[in-house]
């Protein structure tokens, strides 16, 4: 069974300039999630959909960051301005239903962004 | 609120000692309870997890955790140590434990160096 994708690995871009992560989670996984990992801290919650909507956002910095998965699969992550702080390792993560189900939550290998 | 201690940022062991990760939550009711490994450059995985039942909880690798509710603990042990087993390792706790969302919270991680 494929694990989930995410794509680019590693990408570096220079202060106010945009990026855009991808993710293709687990085929069948109805719930995707977002989560930002800075060097030294443990991962945390950026977005949480179910299918197609947005279910948690309230730790997403809006004016920033911005999240879609259009047709309840694949995702994608926008940061439009970066700022020096954003650099961190954007980790995606999907399961079956949502966490308090009981359900196992599987992680991808994360896209590492710096911000110069 | 919720949230998850991990006190200890860094320890080392040589390989063969056994060793005990420390994990403490703040949460109201039950939790779910997981422990995650990361090695670097890569995504987390999955170790163990405790929903109910046996508070004694077999994982992956040889790891196992007990849940001591008294204690607000889920402490990861490992009778003996492989080289291998340097990584970092993260306890998180879902809340909102019966209904269909809930958020994964995680520690701030104990990173683990295995001494030859």
């Amino acid at each position: 069974e494929a694990g989930v994708a995410q794509s680019p690995r590693y990408k570096i871009i220079e202060k106010r300039q945009s990026v855009a992560f991808w993710c293709n989670p687990i085929s069948g996984h109805a719930t995707l999630y977002w989560y930002q990992q800075i060097l030294g801290q443990g991962p945390k919650l950026l977005i949480q959909f179910q299918n197609n909507g947005v279910v948690d956002d309230s730790q997403l910095p809006k004016d920033r960051f911005s999240a879609e998965r259009l047709k309840g699969v694949d995702s994608t992550l926008k940061i439009q301005p970066a700022k020096l702080e954003d650099s961190a390792v954007y980790l995606c993560a999907s399961s079956s239903s949502g966490a308090s189900s009981g359900n196992t939550i599987y992680f991808g290998e994360g896209s590492w962004l710096t911000v110069v | 609120a919720q949230s998850v201690t991990q006190p200890d940022i860094h320890i080392t062991v040589s390989e063969g000692a056994s060793l005990e990760l420390r994990c403490n939550y703040s949460y109201g009711a039950t939790p779910y309870l997981f422990w995650y490994v990361q090695s670097p450059g890569q995504g987390l995985q999955l170790l163990l997890k405790y929903f109910s039942g046996d508070t004694l909880v077999q994982g992956i690798k040889g790891f196992e955790a007990e849940f001591k509710r008294s204690q607000s603990s889920f402490n990861l042990r490992k009778p003996s140590v492989h080289w291998s087993d340097a990584a970092e390792y993260f306890c998180a706790v879902v809340n909102d434990r019966g209904s269909t969302l809930g958020r994964l919270y995680f520690g701030r991680g104990t990173q683990l160096t295995v001494w030859p």
